[in-house]
């Protein structure tokens, strides 16, 4: 069934460095990719989502490129900020229905 | 655009006993996800709905585990007879039917003494 591989953690960057957190997947067919965010004490929220092939989604500063070839579906920042300090989730739908399959996260902690 | 509420926010309880959560949904949305995350893990898929009926419950961890949507609106989680290792934070998600984006709510931290 449709799974993903997350880059474990912890990450810890320095304010202005460069962010990639890797994903990679495994699916049948071409299904959505999305990137959520957990901040500490909140609950998970949508960074940005890609819905096919050499789609980049984007926010916050934040960029994902669902990459066919690869697999994959790495996080990059340019600059990190402290706020950004949070957990990061990469995630597909399941075979069947909406529901989602989770990486484990990657947590990231931004320090000035 | 209240955002997805649930309810309480924190439980504390004794191995043995049951509990119940409550999740309220984004108002127009018609379907309703549990999920359970455990320390250092991403949420685990446990069961949804689409309005009042549950389309997917075969990932339910037991018959210990019961979930609800009576008039498509809220909904309720049960755990009959709770295990130290029921220990966990309770998820619950509500998106458009048809879309794919999920909006979560701060979720339930379930203690099991």
């Amino acid at each position: 069934g449709n799974s993903v591989t997350q880059m474990e953690g912890p990450v810890t960057l320095s304010e202005e460095a460069f962010l990639t957190i890797n994903c990679t997947y495994t699916a049948t067919g071409y299904p959505s990719l999305f990137w959520y965010v957990q901040y500490p004490g909140e609950g998970l929220q949508l960074l940005l989502k890609a819905t096919k092939a050499d789609d980049k989604g984007s926010n916050k500063g934040f960029e994902a490129t669902y990459r066919k070839e690869t697999t994959s579906f790495h996080l990059e920042k340019g600059s990190v900020q402290v706020s950004d300090s949070a957990v990061y989730f990469c995630a597909l739908p399941l075979n069947t229905g909406n529901q989602f399959y989770f990486g484990t996260g990657t947590s990231l902690t931004v320090i000035p | 655009d209240t955002g997805v509420s649930q309810d309480p926010r924190h439980k504390i309880t004794k191995r043995g006993q049951n509990v119940t959560f409550r999740c309220d949904p984004i108002s127009e949305h018609n379907r309703l996800y549990w999920y359970r995350q455990t320390l250092g893990q991403g949420p685990e898929f446990l069961t949804y709905f689409q309005n009042e009926a549950q389309l997917e419950k075969s990932r339910l961890l037991s018959d210990r585990f019961s979930a609800e949507r009576p008039k498509g609106s809220f909904s309720t989680l049960e755990i009959q007879r709770t295990e130290q290792g029921d220990s966990a934070m309770y998820l619950c998600a509500s998106s458009i039917g048809g879309q794919n984006i999920q909006y979560f709510g701060a979720g339930t931290r379930l203690s099991v003494l």
